[in-house]
């Protein structure tokens, strides 16, 4: 029972576009959602987050979009560059839970971003 | 500042075999989680720690698996036999007391192959 999903195993957009990277979950208790990004022999880096009373976070060229009705979370990265090439996964966690910072991946994204 | 510190970074044992991978967290970081990645797939939770205790060990796979954390300092995961499904990245993460991802940094992972 997977309860993070990242549908699009990869993705490849053009340097200066748009990259727009989902996810879905299943638990409803879930209130806090990360985003990671891994390079090869590496491990995740993390990115951005948001938390479930809010529907949108910014940082830099990266926002985190949130819909909790259709329980979807997005990650924009505008302009995309050759360094975003990467593995990007969708995480979350039931941060009123017992096993604070215990957290739920998706199978992550490949995302190649050519020059 | 060390981030968090894991090896060896990658172990080949054979089938039956006994292997122990070590994780040495940020300093003073009380919280330490055990992840895990099979074949490309999501990366799954094994256990967490706080300080020596484990706060949460629902995602070990079964009692060929042992992880301690004496003294709440380094961490080892025993894996006694190994099984070919044992195969994976193994990866570590610690963060600092209290409530907040602030801080929650993952080592490079183990790469085990049990052949």
């Amino acid at each position: 029972d997977q309860q993070v999903k990242q549908n699009s195993p990869s993705l490849s957009v053009q340097e200066g576009r748009i990259s727009i990277l989902n996810c879905d979950y299943t638990n409803s208790m879930f209130d806090y959602f990360l985003w990671y990004k891994k390079y090869p022999a590496e491990g995740p880096t993390f990115l951005i987050s948001i938390s479930s009373i809010k529907d949108k976070n910014e940082d830099g060229r990266f926002t985190v979009f949130l819909n909790k009705s259709a329980k979807h979370l997005s990650l924009h990265i505008v302009p995309s560059q050759p360094g975003d090439s990467a593995v990007y996964f969708c995480a979350a966690s039931n941060a009123g839970g017992t096993s604070y910072g215990k957290l739920t991946f998706g199978q992550g994204t490949i995302l190649t971003v050519h020059p | 500042e060390a981030g968090v510190t894991q090896f060896p970074s990658h172990s080949v044992i054979e089938k039956g075999q006994t292997v122990t991978l070590r994780c040495d967290p940020i300093s003073g970081h009380d919280n330490l989680y055990w992840y895990r990645r099979v074949m490309g797939k999501e990366i799954k939770f094994l256990l967490h720690f706080v300080k020596e205790s484990k706060q949460d060990e629902s995602g070990m796979p079964n009692n060929r698996f042992l992880a301690e954390r004496t003294g709440g300092t380094y961490s080892t995961l025993k894996v006694q036999p190994a099984e070919l499904e044992d195969s994976g990245v193994y990866f570590c993460a610690s963060r600092p007391t209290g409530l907040s991802y602030y801080g929650y940094t993952f080592g490079s992972g183990t790469r085990l192959t049990v052949v």
